[in-house]
């Protein structure tokens, strides 16, 4: 079976340094996988998605993610965070099928 | 047009009304879904319709409806809900909702509250 842990529930960063949000998965086959943001009562926006090219995927507004298979990591990175940063994210894994895993998410909250 | 539209965007019911939500896409995908979020928690998937046709039912409670009228139009028809569905009700379209890489395009939600 297919699963997401996403290791922090919340992390705190001060505008202009860098962003780790840390994310593993468990997966029996060849994973398709995703980060998702949302702000505050908002839907949830694709920020990249890895699909077994290029093990480093760049996304969005300035993020990227790292695909370690050895590790069966895929962290989000942002070398500067800006305040509109500040969301709640989501590591996603998609099973055999189309139905996709959600991890619990990481609130980033970005202070001045 | 990269945009899911939902409507309303809030909704207040009581226990016995009948209500339904809209859901909205022109950007020609053939699959439809519907998620609901409970506050600080992941989206839990209730429903995929692809090609009109329901292809996931998530064991949801039947006092959830749903019906696909066509390509772009999703709707949820809600009946007799209890004050635990109350929750942000995500509607989402991808191109075929038949592979695994698909893009998953969100609208922004009906905040449900049932009283």
């Amino acid at each position: 079976a297919q699963s997401v842990t996403q290791l922090d529930s919340h992390v705190s960063v001060s505008e202009g340094t860098p962003v780790l949000l840390r994310c593993n998965y468990s997966s029996s086959y060849s994973p398709s996988l995703f980060w998702y943001v949302q702000h505050p009562n908002k839907g949830l926006q694709l920020l990249l998605k890895y699909t077994s090219a290029a093990t480093l995927v760049k996304g969005i507004n300035g993020f990227e993610a790292e695909f370690k298979k050895s590790e069966t990591s895929f962290h989000l990175t942002k070398p500067s965070a800006h305040m509109s940063d500040a969301a709640e994210y989501f590591c996603v894994v998609s099973d055999q099928g189309t139905a996709l895993i959600f991890g619990k998410g990481t609130t980033l909250s970005v202070s001045s | 047009d990269t945009e899911v539209t939902q409507t309303p965007k809030h909704l207040v019911m009581g226990m016995t009304n009948k209500k339904s939500l809209k859901c909205e896409q022109h950007m020609g995908h053939r699959a439809m879904y519907w998620y609901k979020q409970k506050a600080k928690k992941p989206p839990e998937l209730m429903f995929v319709y692809s090609y009109e046709k329901l292809s996931i039912n998530e064991s949801v409670p039947s006092r959830f409806s749903p019906e696909c009228p066509n390509s772009s139009l999703l709707n949820l028809h809600l009946h007799a809900l209890q004050p635990e569905d109350s929750a942000l009700y995500l509607c989402a379209s991808s191109q075929e909702g038949r592979t695994r890489n698909e893009k998953l395009f969100f609208g922004s939600g009906t905040q449900l509250s049932v009283l």
